[in-house]
């Protein structure tokens, strides 16, 4: 069964710390991974979107990895904002005829003053 | 440029009525996805309609239907709404497939059933 899990489900850091979010899949074919920034009430955002041959990805203080062989990723925050408070949601497509999105249930981040 | 819109933003509707949602992809879109957002949960997909055909279908009952139209804009629609309808429903357009290409999305449209 094709499933995305997140981990953790919900993180409170100080404002200017570093933080990592987790990405674990089983989905099969693979075809890409996304990471999404949404605030709530509010659309998500594209943060990254990583294919197979990509390890590493950025944007701004926003980096993705991707390791398609332990089929993990991971979304590192650098020097958090207190604009960064918003939930982080992980996508995986699968590939084939129909590239159906596996969404995760997201990680809840708060960042505190 | 414009981004995707929806509307309207906000809505009302009582049990047992009907509502009509609308979706605007970014100009040059092909695909358009409507998804179901419950108050603390991720997103639920409902449907993905490209070059005016469904593509895909979440797990929904069938009161709920949508289409798309030659302009590529949309439309869901639900039918004998429930109490548990009450959701925040985005939609997302992608130039191609949304798996394949990526999704950008609208600022969602609040639905409220009393």
């Amino acid at each position: 069964k094709n499933q995305v899990e997140q981990s953790p489900q919900s993180l409170i850091i100080l404002e200017g710390k570093n933080c990592t979010l987790q990405c674990n899949y089983t989905v099969s074919p693979f075809s890409n991974l996304r990471w999404y920034k949404q605030d709530t009430g509010r659309g998500p955002v594209s943060l990254t979107i990583m294919t197979f041959s990509e390890n590493t990805k950025s944007n701004g203080r926003y980096t993705a990895t991707l390791d398609a062989d332990t089929k993990q990723s991971s979304l590192h925050i650098t020097a958090s904002q207190l604009s960064d408070s918003a939930s982080y949601i992980c996508v995986v497509s699968a590939g084939g005829s129909n590239y159906q999105l596996i969404w995760g249930a997201g990680t809840k981040l708060i960042i505190k003053p | 440029d414009a981004g995707v819109t929806q509307s309207p933003t906000h809505l009302i509707k009582t049990r047992g009525q009907h509502v009509t949602l609308r979706c605007s992809p970014i100009s040059g879109h092909k695909s358009v996805s409507w998804y179901q957002q419950v108050l603390g949960q991720g997103p639920q997909f409902i449907f993905q309609y490209y070059e005016k055909e469904e593509r895909g279908r979440g797990n929904f009952p069938d009161r709920f239907s949508a289409r798309q139209f030659p302009n590529y804009s949309s439309e869901l629609n639900v039918n004998a709404l429930l109490l548990g309808d009450s959701a925040l429903y985005l939609c997302a357009s992608s130039l191609g497939r949304a798996g394949r290409d990526e999704q950008y999305f609208g600022p969602g449209t609040r639905l409220t059933v009393t």
